[in-house]
């Protein structure tokens, strides 16, 4: 079965990093696209990063972008999201997610458990 | 950006009523919209991919359905256990885009 793992999660001061990975199982990994989406307390779903199946493409929200960045290693089945300079407006679970669209076509949707990350001094 | 408008923010029905969630897209996305439930502590569970196909594991009293750039989730007969923040979102483009939640909770 298909199977979404986050890791990394913790808590952070404002300014530092933080790498978050996510291990999947269970389907052809290199075939699909991967997102991350997060999710403030008490707030509703935001949308963060994608990374193409090949890793060629990747794209950012703008609440993100030049702060992080998305990569993949097919041979470990594992995406990550590394974030810079992070904010107490970072604070959120982070998703991982697999996309559904493949080429024209549509696939069920997975996502993980979701790793907490809090920025505060 | 594609902006999905989701209706009612929350609802609250008795056990057994059938009850009804939309989701308009701002333009066509074809059937590329996904229903999560998200319960109380968890993290989202999809119940619907391609609009109208219901995945494994998601009990039959679910139903998706589409009319043009209007998405609507029908669960047939309300149970306790569908307590839950409901969301639509879209993947016919980048950024994905997220309906803003519906809570259910049961009368």
């Amino acid at each position: 079965q298909v199977q979404l793992v986050e890791s990394g999660g913790g808590v952070v001061q404002p300014g530092q990093s933080l790498r978050l990975s996510c291990e999947a199982s269970g389907f052809f990994f290199d075939r699909f696209s991967m997102h991350w989406v997060r999710q403030a307390p008490g707030k509703g779903l935001e949308w963060v990063a994608v990374i193409s199946y090949n890793g060629a493409d990747v794209k950012y929200a703008d609440s993100v972008k030049g702060r992080a960045t998305i990569s993949r290693d097919d041979s470990k089945n594992t995406v990550s999201l590394l974030m810079d300079s992070l904010t107490s407006g970072d604070t959120a679970v982070y998703y991982c997610a697999r996309d559904p669209r493949q080429g024209s076509g549509s696939n069920p949707a997975y996502w993980g458990q979701g790793a907490v990350v809090t920025v505060s001094s | 950006d594609i902006q999905m408008t989701q209706s009612p923010s929350s609802l609250s029905a008795v056990v057994g009523d059938r009850i009804t969630i939309t989701c308009r897209a701002s333009q066509g996305i074809n059937n590329y919209l996904v229903w999560l439930q998200q319960k109380p502590g968890k993290a989202p569970e999809p119940l619907i991919h391609a609009a109208t196909t219901l995945q494994s594991g998601t009990p039959s009293r679910f139903r998706g359905s589409r009319a043009g750039t209007d998405f609507t989730l029908t669960i047939s007969s309300l149970q306790p256990e569908d307590v839950a923040t409901y969301y639509c979102y879209q993947y016919r483009a980048y950024p994905w885009t997220f309906g803003q939640g519906t809570k259910v909770d049961i009368k």
